[in-house]
């Protein structure tokens, strides 16, 4: 089935710096790609999406671009603040009705 | 706008108790539902999901159950808690079945002591 692989860390980042997580991804076809992030105490959030091969998905300062090429969906952010340290995730449909999840990057940011 | 509810946000148990989480959707209809489990620093692990009233799919076995009586509506239960059992519990729904993007609840912190 579709597998995800994403950066482990955790990251450790001053604020204003650049952030970027790793998450590449075996499947077949082209399916659609997430990014999810949890704050310290609460469920998931849809961050953000890209449905197709070549699409860029952005939300809240956040872009990843969908790269069939790489097999990648790279998470990044030019000037990260204090207020995004969370846990982020990448995830991807696997069979009809289920997301397969990456294992989660927690980020600290610190001021 | 759609909203996914759980109940209770925390609860404290003991080995051998019973358990029932509950969680509910409004705004949408025949949604599919999931439960899934986050032990302390580890990543999701899905339980369970339901595509439909009285239809449950298991993916890990273990001691827990989990029921879907009403469209909306989906239970997890225990009959005896063990340690193993503590975690935070998210139930998540899908409801366009063109797109796979789930939505997530706020989640229960079960601690089994």
């Amino acid at each position: 089935g579709n597998s995800v692989t994403q950066m482990e860390g955790p990251v450790t980042l001053s604020e204003e710096a650049f952030l970027t997580i790793n998450c590449t991804y075996t499947a077949t076809g082209y399916p659609s790609l997430f990014w999810y992030v949890q704050y310290p105490g609460e469920g998931l959030q849809l961050l953000l999406k890209a449905t197709k091969a070549d699409d860029k998905g952005s939300n809240k300062g956040f872009e990843a671009t969908y790269r069939k090429e790489t097999t990648s969906f790279h998470l990044e952010k030019g000037s990260v603040q204090v207020s995004d340290s969370a846990v982020y995730f990448c995830a991807l449909p696997n069979g009809s009705y289920q997301l397969t999840f990456g294992k989660g990057t927690k980020l600290s940011v610190i001021p | 706008s759609q909203t996914i509810h759980q109940w209770p946000a925390t609860l404290v148990q003991p080995v051998g108790s019973p358990l029932s989480l509950e969680c509910t959707v409004e705004g949408t209809s025949n949604p599919n539902l999931y439960w899934y489990r986050q032990a302390a620093g580890r990543g999701l692990q899905l339980l369970f999901y339901s595509v439909g009233i009285g239809q449950i799919s298991s993916e890990v076995p273990q001691n827990l159950s989990a029921s879907r009586p009403q469209d909306r509506q989906f239970i997890l239960s225990s009959k005896k808690l063990l340690l193993s059992d503590s975690g935070f519990y998210l139930c998540a729904w899908r409801g366009d079945l063109n797109h796979n993007e789930q939505f997530f609840g706020p989640g229960t912190r079960l601690t089994v002591l």
